[in-house]
């Protein structure tokens, strides 16, 4: 059973190209994160969500609780975005996480 | 920026043995998590620690797992008796908070176990 669903499992795309990451969650949440690991496995946090919409740079997160979405766009990629991008929400029942597979991005000069 | 730190980032271990992965958290939080990474698969959450003690564990963390914050920087883990399916990248994080906009994680550059 996975909590957390991210699409595409895997994503190429053209230098400049507009890109997003889809994630789906079946349980109650606090909160969401959006996360990326890099190729050397080291993992940074790109946002914290609860509501709405947040950007930072190029990336935007937005999140839909009623259906229980959110999503993470990149505008203007560039090949330094290549890496692994993962969404894990926190429960609202207590502090555990579940964690998506990742969505993981190739942008091609 | 303050940063997690985490020692060693490699530790190979034979199997049964017992390991200690170490973890500095940044100085003013004061939640702490383990996650585990199998190679290949997704990074999973093993325990959240809180006050001294632990706030919630994964199926993952049975018996042979403890945690620990012996001296109010260092966060530990233990495996007491390491198994093959141990042999994964462990992740220290931690947060100021869990309210929002103070629960932003921050993580550690990981330890790669390699149980033999």
């Amino acid at each position: 059973k996975n909590e957390v669903e991210q699409s595409p499992q895997n994503l190429t795309a053209q230098e400049g190209e507009f890109i997003t990451i889809n994630c789906s969650y079946s349980v109650g949440i606090s909160a969401l994160h959006w996360l990326q690991q890099h190729p050397g496995g080291g993992i940074v946090s790109l946002f914290m969500l609860s509501s709405g919409k947040k950007k930072h740079g190029r990336l935007i997160a937005t999140i839909n609780i009623q259906e229980k979405h959110s999503s993470l766009h990149i505008t203007a990629s560039h090949p330094r975005d290549s890496a692994v991008y993962i969404c894990a929400v926190r429960s609202n029942t207590g502090n555990q996480f579940y964690f998506g597979t990742g969505t993981s991005l190739t942008v091609i000069p | 920026e303050p940063e997690v730190t985490q020692t060693p980032s490699h530790q190979v271990t034979q199997m049964g043995q017992e390991v200690i992965l170490r973890c500095v958290p940044i100085s003013n939080h004061l939640y702490f998590y383990w996650y585990r990474q199998i190679l290949g698969q997704k990074v999973e959450f093993l325990v959240s620690f809180y006050n001294n003690e632990i706030s919630e564990k994964s199926e993952i963390f049975d018996d042979q797992f403890s945690v620990e914050r012996p001296d109010g920087s260092n966060f530990t883990l233990k495996i007491r008796s390491t198994k093959l399916e141990d042999s994964a990248m462990y992740f220290c994080a931690s947060s100021r908070g869990v309210n929002w906009g103070n629960e932003k994680l921050f993580f550690g550059s990981g330890t790669q176990l390699s149980v033999l």
